[in-house]
């Protein structure tokens, strides 16, 4: 069965305190990438990556960073999380270099 | 101007009735168009893709293209309830280290009985 896992699935914590959340999928893609999706403002791109050692900034990269060590792996890094990246996360894996399997997301509360 | 705009609805038809949603973008140098759905309290799946002008059919979904006009649509025919989600309009842009995604803030629909 095709799967794209996140972990966690809720995080409430305080700012400051770094925090991953990873995304694991059995799919074998190239492509996966992080968004976030806010009331009002859409799910919005955070980072990219087209393989293993590639990868790019989306529309909203500032405060996250990322690492695409091996092909099943993405995991999306706060380092010095802010009241600000409340949000809820969407991790994404696709071929032909689209997203075409989302995650079951990440709720994260950052207090 | 925001990269990708759909009316946020809601939208309302009835069951058996055609669902017309509507998403334009900014960029003419865009080149993939994608409509996923959204049910509430789930993630996004995907639909329909769509690369070049006119028309694509998969069952009772259709998408439009029109790169002239910077406009894509998506017609749904015999709307059913179970139809009733939030749809995404999301447009593809090419750079040279890969694809960057725009979304639209999704259009709800809601298909009475």
């Amino acid at each position: 069965e095709a799967q794209v896992t996140q972990n966690p699935r809720y995080l409430i914590t305080v700012t400051g305190k770094k925090l991953t959340v990873t995304c694991s999928q059995n799919m074998n893609h190239e492509y996966m990438s992080w968004y976030r999706q806010d009331p009002g403002l859409g799910l919005r791109q955070i980072y990219y990556s087209m393989n293993v050692e590639v990868t790019d900034k989306g529309d909203v990269p500032e405060g996250y960073k990322v690492s695409r060590k091996e092909k099943r792996n993405f995991p999306l890094i706060l380092e010095s999380p802010s009241p600000n990246q409340t949000s809820l996360y969407f991790c994404a894996t696709g071929y032909s270099n689209q997203p075409q399997h989302f995650g079951d997301g990440t709720r994260l509360s950052i207090l | 101007q925001k990269e990708v705009e759909q009316n946020s609805g809601p939208l309302s038809v009835p069951e058996g009735a055609i669902a017309s949603l509507n998403c334009t973008y900014s960029d003419r140098g865009s080149q993939s168009f994608f409509w996923y759905r959204q049910y509430s309290g789930k993630s996004p799946e995907l639909i329909m893709s769509i690369y070049s002008n006119g028309d694509k059919e998969d069952g009772r979904f259709t998408a439009q293209l029109n790169k002239a006009s910077q406009y894509v649509s998506l017609l749904i025919r015999d709307s059913q309830p179970s139809d009733s989600a939030t749809y995404l309009c999301a447009v593809k842009r090419k750079r040279d280290t890969g694809n960057q995604f725009y979304f639209g803030t999704g259009t709800s629909l809601t298909v009475i009985p």
